[in-house]
C-alpha cells in the first residue's frame, strides 16, 4: 500500500536550473495538492488540483508550475531555480476536495538551491 | 482568512507525564480542526480531527484532542508520554477555495519526550 510517493527525496540544484518534482497516488483520490515546509512557518499550500485537467493556484504560487493528466500524477515543476526556494516540499493527495477530508502526505522532498 | 497559532515551539515532558499542546484558531465559520504528526524526516501523519460530531475527539496512538468554541481552541493531550511520541506536531484547520481547499497550519509544536 504505496499511498503517496515522491521523488526524489534529496536534491541540489544551482541557481537557474530547473527541475520537476514527482509526486504519484495510488489512492484514486481526486484532489492533490503540493505544500512547501519553512522553519517555524508551518505548511503553504503552492498548488493544487481537483481533478485530472483542472489546476489552481494557492498561497505560494510564484516560481512553480504544475499539470495534471492522470489521475495519479501531480508533478511540480520550478521553472528557474532561486535560493528562495530551498525547502521541503511535500504532496498531498485527498479522496475529496471538501474541508473536511484529511490530507494524505508524501514523505517530502529536500531540495536545497545554491 | 483563517490562522491557526500554536503556543510553544518546543515543549519537553518525562516519559510517563502528561502531554498538551496547545492550539488556538481563528476561523469566521465553524471549522473543520486537524491535528498533524511528523517524526524525523517524514512525511506528516493524520492523528485526529474535529468535524463538529463531537467536541472531544480521539485519535490514533492514544492522543486526543477537545474542541472549544468558546476559547476557540484545540488542544491536544495525551494522558502519558511514549519515548515514541517524540515528534513535531502540527495543528491546522481547512479553509475552502471555492473548488478545493488548503489547510492552514500553525507553525508546530516540537516535542521532547525525557527518560
Amino acid at each position: 500500500n504505496a499511498g503517496v510517493t515522491q521523488t526524489p527525496k534529496f536534491q541540489v540544484l544551482k541557481t537557474g536550473q530547473s527541475m520537476t518534482l514527482q509526486c504519484a497516488q495510488d489512492m484514486n483520490h481526486e484532489y492533490m495538492s503540493w505544500y512547501r515546509q519553512d522553519p517555524g512557518m508551518g505548511l503553504r499550500l503552492i498548488h493544487y488540483s481537483v481533478g485530472a485537467g483542472i489546476t489552481d493556484q494557492g498561497e505560494v504560487p510564484n516560481g512553480y508550475n504544475v499539470s495534471r493528466s492522470t489521475t495519479e500524477d501531480f508533478p511540480l515543476r520550478l521553472l528557474s531555480a532561486a535560493p528562495s526556494q530551498t525547502s521541503v516540499y511535500f504532496c498531498a493527495s485527498s479522496p475529496g476536495w471538501g474541508t473536511n477530508t484529511e490530507a494524505f502526505f508524501g514523505q517530502g522532498t529536500r531540495l536545497t538551491v545554491v | 482568512a483563517q490562522s491557526v497559532t500554536q503556543l510553544g515551539s518546543h515543549v519537553s515532558v518525562s516519559e510517563g507525564a502528561l502531554v498538551l499542546l496547545r492550539c488556538n484558531y481563528s476561523s469566521s465559520v465553524p471549522p473543520y480542526l486537524f491535528w498533524y504528526v511528523q517524526y524525523p524526516n517524514q512525511g506528516l501523519q493524520l492523528l485526529l480531527k474535529y468535524t463538529s460530531a463531537a467536541t472531544l475527539v480521539k485519535g490514533i496512538n492514544g492522543f486526543e484532542a477537545e474542541f472549544k468554541k468558546s476559547e476557540t481552541s484545540f488542544h491536544l493531550t495525551k494522558p502519558s508520554a511514549h519515548m515514541s511520541d517524540a515528534a513535531e506536531y502540527f495543528c491546522a484547520v481547512s479553509e475552502s477555495l471555492g473548488y478545493g481547499n488548503k489547510l492552514v497550519f500553525g507553525a508546530g509544536t516540537i516535542l521532547r519526550v525525557k527518560s
